[in-house]
């Protein structure tokens, strides 16, 4: 089956403006994870949706930052008013439920903001 | 805040050596992973170990866990220059809050294998 899958896999944007980022779990997984990956650095938790249970937002840095998702399925993650340190790798990630304890990663999408 | 922390940072050995690579962490845990990141793409799960057990192999991957040192190590044997990736530790902590879904990483020890 396919694996997680992350669009755009790189993106440049200028300074200020918006981007979106998409994001689309295995089929059937009810967990998905939002994490970011700065430059030489470990995994940052953003984000986690559950189901229909509300999200666990308390790792966004800032209120640019908002992540939505359609029921299980796909989730976009928006940063608003971008800045240069927003640059880094965005990964998502999708697991059975949040209690398995396998994470399964996308691809990621490389963000640059000049 | 950073849970677990890898050492090294960097680590360059021969083609058919063994690479050792350690990761420290600081509260309990339900169980510790190692996953494996290639050209800082997407990551890829190599192996978990619970917290009640000390040693797991999978291949040529050999993993150990002291909690009463709170550290974990990855050991590859005979490595291969396909080995060449950053690896990182992470952590899963018991059910605080509701929040045990949680994955906690370190920065990861770039590990380059020379042919």
């Amino acid at each position: 089956g396919a694996g997680v899958s992350q669009s755009p896999s790189n993106k440049v944007t200028e300074k200020g403006k918006d981007v979106e980022l998409r994001c689309d779990p295995i089929s059937g997984h009810t967990a998905l994870y939002w994490y970011r990956q700065r430059l030489g650095q470990g995994l940052e938790f953003l984000i986690y949706f559950q189901g229909n249970s509300a999200p666990d937002k308390s790792g966004l840095p800032s209120d640019r930052f908002s992540a939505e998702r359609t029921g299980e399925s796909v989730s976009t993650l928006t940063i608003q008013r971008t800045q240069q340190e927003d640059s880094a790798v965005y990964l998502c990630a999708s697991s059975w439920n949040g209690q398995g304890p396998l994470q399964y990663f996308g691809p990621g999408t490389r963000l640059t903001v000049t | 805040s950073q849970q677990g922390e890898e050492d090294p940072q960097a680590l360059s050995i021969q083609e058919g050596e063994n690479a050792t690579m350690n990761c420290s962490y600081k509260t309990s845990i339900n169980n510790l992973q190692w996953y494996r990141q290639n050209s800082g793409r997407g990551l890829v799960h190599l192996i978990l170990i619970r917290s009640n057990e000390r040693e797991k192999h999978s291949g040529r991957l050999r993993v150990t866990l002291d909690t009463s040192k709170k550290s974990s190590s990855l050991l590859i044997t005979a490595s291969r220059a396909a080995d060449t990736a950053s690896y990182f530790c992470a952590t899963r902590s018991p059910n605080s809050g509701g929040s045990n879904y949680k994955l906690t990483f370190g920065k990861g020890t770039l590990l380059t294998v020379n042919p």
